[in-house]
């Protein structure tokens, strides 16, 4: 079946450092593939998105490429600041699952300023 | 737009108590609506797809009996925990997708409520 595998964190940056989270995933089809943020004590909130190979999904500094050759979206961001601190979750809907989303297990980023 | 909320946003309840816990789409009808279960510094477990007018599809292992879920209109629906026990303390999050805005913009996409923290004692 579908599922979705993250990097293990946490993961500590000082503010202004590189960001790499990988994301891999196993599907069937074509499916779309996303990046969500979960802030403490909150609900989720979708950072970028790409629905087809080769597609760049960008948001707020981060940046997301779906590449079908390596089954792979991992997540980047040039320059990391305090506030980006959270968790982060890569996601995919496949076409034959009904709309629901495959979670990856959540990586948690902290950044010291 | 596509916002969603969630009511409470936190409970407390004794064991053996029910608790309703409700997930509104505030500016877009939702053809379907997911309940999802975390647990502290866990990824989301998917409980049950909920589309409006009919019976929810849950997941496997979760009792049905439990966790009762109503979609009765295209901007709300709820979940109940019946006979609430400590091991069913956790952060409970609805999200919503599907339907049309007011200014005819489809989504397709889910969006998720805040989510409600539940701690039975």
């Amino acid at each position: 079946g579908n599922s979705v595998t993250q990097m293990e964190g946490p993961v500590t940056l000082s503010e202004e450092a590189f960001l790499t989270i990988n994301c891999t995933y196993t599907a069937t089809g074509y499916p779309s593939l996303f990046w969500y943020v979960q802030y403490p004590g909150e609900g989720l909130q979708l950072l970028l998105k790409a629905t087809k190979a080769d597609d760049k999904g960008s948001n707020k500094g981060f940046e997301a490429t779906y590449r079908k050759e390596t089954t792979s979206f991992h997540l980047e961001k040039g320059s990391v600041q305090v506030s980006d601190s959270a968790v982060y979750f890569c996601a995919l809907s496949g076409g034959n699952q009904g709309g629901k989303l495959i979670f990856g297990q959540g990586t948690e980023l902290s950044v010291k300023p | 737009g596509a916002v969603v909320s969630q009511h409470p946003s936190w409970v407390i309840c004794k064991s053996g108590t029910s608790v309703k816990i409700e997930c509104r789409s505030l500016d877009f009808q939702a053809t379907t609506m997911f309940w999802y279960r975390q647990f502290p510094k866990q990824s989301l477990m998917l409980m049950a797809t909920s589309n409006e007018g009919s019976k929810a599809t849950y997941e496997q292992g979760v009792e049905k009996d439990k966790f009762l879920i109503n979609h009765a209109s295209l901007t709300l629906s709820t979940l109940t925990v019946t006979s609430a026990h400590p091991e069913d303390s956790s952060f409970y999050i609805c999200s919503a997708r599907g339907g049309w805005t007011s200014s005819g913009v489809s989504y397709n996409e889910q969006f998720f409520g805040p989510g409600t923290r539940l701690t039975v004692l």
